[in-house]
């Protein structure tokens, strides 16, 4: 596997459910994030991890968690969503933090119901 | 605060029909400027870094420009697999993070 990989693709969620995605990247980058892309809005950024540690929280709700235990790995665990956080969520990585070159993952498209 | 306007928010080109997107930036203290292809489904994939004013990368049929106040992604002889949104992003010297524009969806018809 090269790059970074995102799972799952797709997921439907109820709103008292919860789930979890999952990022792994095989670049031997430094630094990890998750994005929100909603339709016609800017990528917002929610969280930065920087070797392994959480150095951004872009005021993300707290059904919103993330974790990330190594520096290949990073998870967002979902829970009590409400519908307007259906969206796509894309996980990225680069070498270093503070670096605009990114490599994103394909994106998890979430539906809540 | 930095701010990224793109424009036009859609673009549809015939094949080999010539065109420039714009990206127009407010920053302090320009550190570089990003531009990204998405494709639909797909997370977006990194085509340049600019970093400073007159500066210009070019990758096949794609160039890339910048001044102080924007950047333009010039596209030469476009094909249909030029189609694409197509995102532009800045990092400043105040802000630790990528601020990205709304991107511009290009649309190549045959």
């Amino acid at each position: 596997e090269t790059g970074v990989t995102q799972t799952p693709r797709h997921l439907v969620m109820g709103m008292t459910n919860k789930k979890s995605l999952k990022c792994e990247q095989h670049l031997g980058h430094n630094a990890m994030y998750w994005y929100k892309q909603s339709a016609k809005k800017p990528l917002e950024l929610m969280f930065v991890y920087n070797f392994k540690e959480q150095t951004e929280n872009n005021s993300v709700p707290s059904r919103f968690s993330p974790e990330c235990p190594n520096s290949s790995h990073l998870f967002l665990h979902l829970h009590t969503l409400q519908p307007e956080d259906s969206a796509l969520y894309l996980c990225a990585s680069s070498q270093e933090r503070e670096y605009g070159e990114l490599f994103f993952g394909e994106g998890s498209r979430l539906t809540v119901l | 605060e930095d701010q990224v306007t793109q424009s036009p928010e859609a673009l549809r080109l015939q094949e080999g029909e010539s065109s420039s997107l714009n990206c127009s930036y407010t920053v302090s203290g320009l550190r570089g400027l990003f531009w990204y292809r998405q494709d639909p489904g797909k997370g977006p994939e990194f085509l340049f870094t600019l970093y400073s004013a007159g500066e210009e990368k070019e990758k096949e049929r794609l160039k890339a420009t910048l001044t102080k106040k924007e950047s333009f992604l010039h596209i030469t002889a476009p094909k249909p697999e030029d189609s694409a949104t197509y995102l532009c992003a800045v990092l400043s010297g105040s802000a630790r993070q990528l601020t990205f524009g709304s991107g511009t969806q290009l649309t190549v018809l045959p």
